[in-house]
């Protein structure tokens, strides 16, 4: 199973949208509406941020919105802060009934 | 308070065996799947493996027939025995929990990880 594909790096200014895409197949990101982001920081674990495509979890700041269409999914970071500098990875449940993460995407506040 | 705790890393040379051991606390533990991501030095997230409140659940085709789940709900625990380790196994090892009993995916509690260092 290949890594969903995502843009290496995002950059944006503070206050600015910044959208990062997850590119799949019809066999993992095209087939459910189970798609997960997390945000990582250097040396913390994950955070889940969206899950099943486009809801948050409690606590979850409504800066980050999540979507779909087709085989890619797409993570929307809206009102860009410092803080948001971070590690961006997303993944999807397969029709093998395993789970595929994205390539990561580094997101650089400018 | 809602956590999972993640031991039994360490260092094994290549062809041997280590099993790591995730404590769950704060929750049901026996209501959620949990999972287990691998990060390699430098790297992204992997999936490695899940197992749900009854002891099913599967694996990444990299370690299957290598690595093995089980789960005994009176400790709180998931286990993952490793066997015939490889240099490519080497990585921080994540416990994670799916984020309700309702469904299979959004892992939102985390371990701390334990590192596997394959090497010899």
């Amino acid at each position: 199973q290949s890594a969903l594909t995502q843009p290496a790096s995002v950059s944006g200014s503070p206050g600015q949208s910044i959208t990062i895409s997850c590119t799949g197949t019809s066999s993992d990101v095209g087939s459910y509406n189970l798609v997960s982001w997390y945000q990582q920081h250097p040396g913390r674990a994950p955070k889940l941020i969206i899950y099943e495509v486009d809801k948050r979890p409690s606590g979850v700041s409504t800066r980050f919105s999540g979507s779909k269409s087709g085989n890619t999914a797409s993570l929307t970071i809206s009102g860009l802060q410092p803080e948001d500098e971070a590690d961006y990875y997303c993944t999807s449940f397969t029709t093998r009934h395993k789970y595929v993460f994205g390539s990561g995407a580094k997101v650089t506040v400018l | 308070e809602v956590q999972l705790v993640e031991s039994g890393g360490g260092l094994v040379q290549p062809g041997g065996s280590l099993r790591l051991s995730c404590v769950g606390s704060g929750f049901t533990f026996s209501d959620y799947w949990i999972h287990w991501v691998r990060q390699a030095p430098g790297k992204g997230l992997v999936w490695v493996s899940r197992v749900n409140g009854v002891g099913n659940g599967n694996y990444a085709d990299s370690v299957e027939g290598r690595f093995t789940f089980s789960r005994d709900n009176a400790k709180n625990t998931v286990y993952l025995q490793m066997n015939s380790l490889r240099d490519e196994d080497t990585a921080l090892y994540y416990c994670a929990r799916v984020v309700g009993p309702t469904t299979i995916a959004g892992l939102d509690v985390w371990g701390q990880g334990t590192t596997v260092t394959v090497s010899s």
